[in-house]
């Protein structure tokens, strides 16, 4: 079945601080999307970038769909940025999820 | 435009009970997912509804089923509850059955006595 590999598993920044979140899959993409849950438990979409590059404000992602990775890029960090960060992979129906990357932002 | 909405957001169950739970999508959408997420872990498929009727289904046992109704909302059940079943219940939806990006709810958080 579909494999989704996130990395690294946490990381820990200083506010300000530009960071970039691995996720590599093991079979053709027809369905990306990254997540932000925050300490809420709420599961927000951030991108839904199955290839190609694009931008949402200090937000950036780009997926090599031949390569089977995706990158995630966070800039100017904000305290408010902590939380998870899933990656998910889908075919026609089903997401499957990695396992995350814990972000915590210091002030 | 309202989103995913999910009900009850908690609730306390124990061992051997039954429970539901219910997610209206977002509007516009008509294909409903159910996922659970353990504490520490990613979320997992539990299976899809879309013209009221189950599309694929994850690796989860015959005690977990669902609904979806005309208006395109739906139901999880559980029967026969496990302390493992524990866990958030995430509802997303998304339009045409697939291929499309899932909007989640904020969950139904499960626990298990």
């Amino acid at each position: 079945g579909i494999q989704v590999e996130q990395s690294p598993p946490d990381l820990i920044l200083q506010e300000g601080a530009n960071s970039t979140l691995r996720c590599n899959f093991s079979d053709s993409v027809n369905n990306l999307q990254w997540f932000h849950q925050n300490p809420w438990g709420q599961l927000i979409n951030l991108f839904y970038i199955p290839s190609g590059t694009k931008q949402n404000g200090r937000l950036s992602a780009t997926t090599v769909a031949t390569e089977r990775y995706s990158l995630l890029y966070i800039s100017s960090s904000q305290t408010t940025d902590s939380g998870v960060y899933f990656c998910a992979q889908g075919g026609s129906e089903k997401l499957v999820f990695g396992k995350g990357t814990k972000l915590t932002v210091n002030p | 435009d309202a989103g995913v909405t999910q009900s009850p957001t908690h609730l306390i169950k124990t061992r051997g009970q039954q429970v539901t739970l219910r997610c209206s999508p977002k509007s516009g959408h008509d294909t409903v997912s159910w996922y659970q997420q353990a504490l520490g872990q990613g979320p997992q498929f539990i299976f899809q509804y879309y013209e009221e009727e189950e599309r694929q289904r994850g690796n989860f046992p015959d005690r977990f089923s669902g609904h979806q109704f005309p208006n395109y909302s739906s139901e999880l059940n559980v029967n026969a509850l496990l302390l493992g079943d524990s866990a958030l219940y995430l509802c997303a939806s998304s339009w045409g059955g697939g291929l499309q990006p899932q909007h989640f709810g904020d969950g139904t958080r499960l626990s298990i006595l």
